[in-house]
């Protein structure tokens, strides 16, 4: 089993406010992603790390949402201003290495925005 | 920019028959193939991966792959009740760190 940990794994938020969202990756694993799934199960890559760098990022995430992953700690993805469009299962996963290509998925964080 | 489309949207199996799911991609260039089978309220997991042309089955699973065709398909024998969840495929591209894309998923349901 999936040893991701995201936490919280229900956040209910106003539009305008600020979403947190965390995600412990399996020990070992430099390499996360961040994906938003929304309700038609489509998925959208948000942005991946490895170590603390940014790898890659869509435009929506430059603008509204910030992210990181400092040593020792969870890594983290936050909404700036929520809002209604934003609401999704927010899927953290994480990889071996840059070059190997299974991802290994957390539960998800599902984000209610009102 | 990869698209990745399932056929069919959701299929309902009785138990003992063998399921089909389809993927299809559109870069002939991608190089990992995957199903990720995801239950209700639970993470996405990988099931099968291939990468490169020719059919991979462990146990009652086969995953097969034509990249000519822009073409990759998931085999399920003797389905299972307990096989019913949202099933997934992804492709990766040729990017060293790339992400994965997703189909928007078949939905199988397995009755007894």
């Amino acid at each position: 089993n999936s040893k991701v940990i995201q936490t919280p794994r229900y956040l209910v938020k106003g539009q305008g406010q600020k979403a947190k969202m965390r995600c412990i990756p399996e020990k070992g694993h430099p390499v996360v992603f961040w994906y938003q799934q929304n309700k038609n199960n489509e998925f959208k890559f948000l942005i991946n790390f490895q170590n603390q760098e940014v790898l890659q990022q869509i435009d929506m995430t430059e603008k509204r949402f910030s992210a990181e992953c400092p040593s020792n700690s969870p890594c983290s993805l936050e909404i700036q201003s929520s809002e209604a469009g934003d609401s999704a299962l927010y899927l953290c996963a994480s990889s071996l290495s840059a070059s190997y290509a299974e991802q290994f998925f957390g539960p998800g964080t599902r984000l209610t925005v009102l | 920019q990869q698209k990745v489309q399932q056929s069919p949207e959701s299929l309902i199996v009785p138990e003992g028959a063998m399921t089909s799911l389809n993927c299809t991609f559109s870069d002939s260039a991608s190089q990992y193939f995957a199903w990720y089978r995801q239950h209700s309220g639970k993470a996405p997991k990988a099931l099968m991966s291939i990468f490169s042309n020719g059919e991979k089955e462990e146990g009652r699973f086969t995953i097969h792959l034509n990249k000519a065709s822009l073409h990759f398909s998931l085999h399920i024998r003797d389905s299972q009740p307990s096989d019913s969840a949202l099933y997934l495929c992804a492709v990766k591209g040729t990017q060293v760190v790339g992400q994965l894309t997703f189909g928007s998923g078949t939905r199988l349901q397995v009755y007894a």
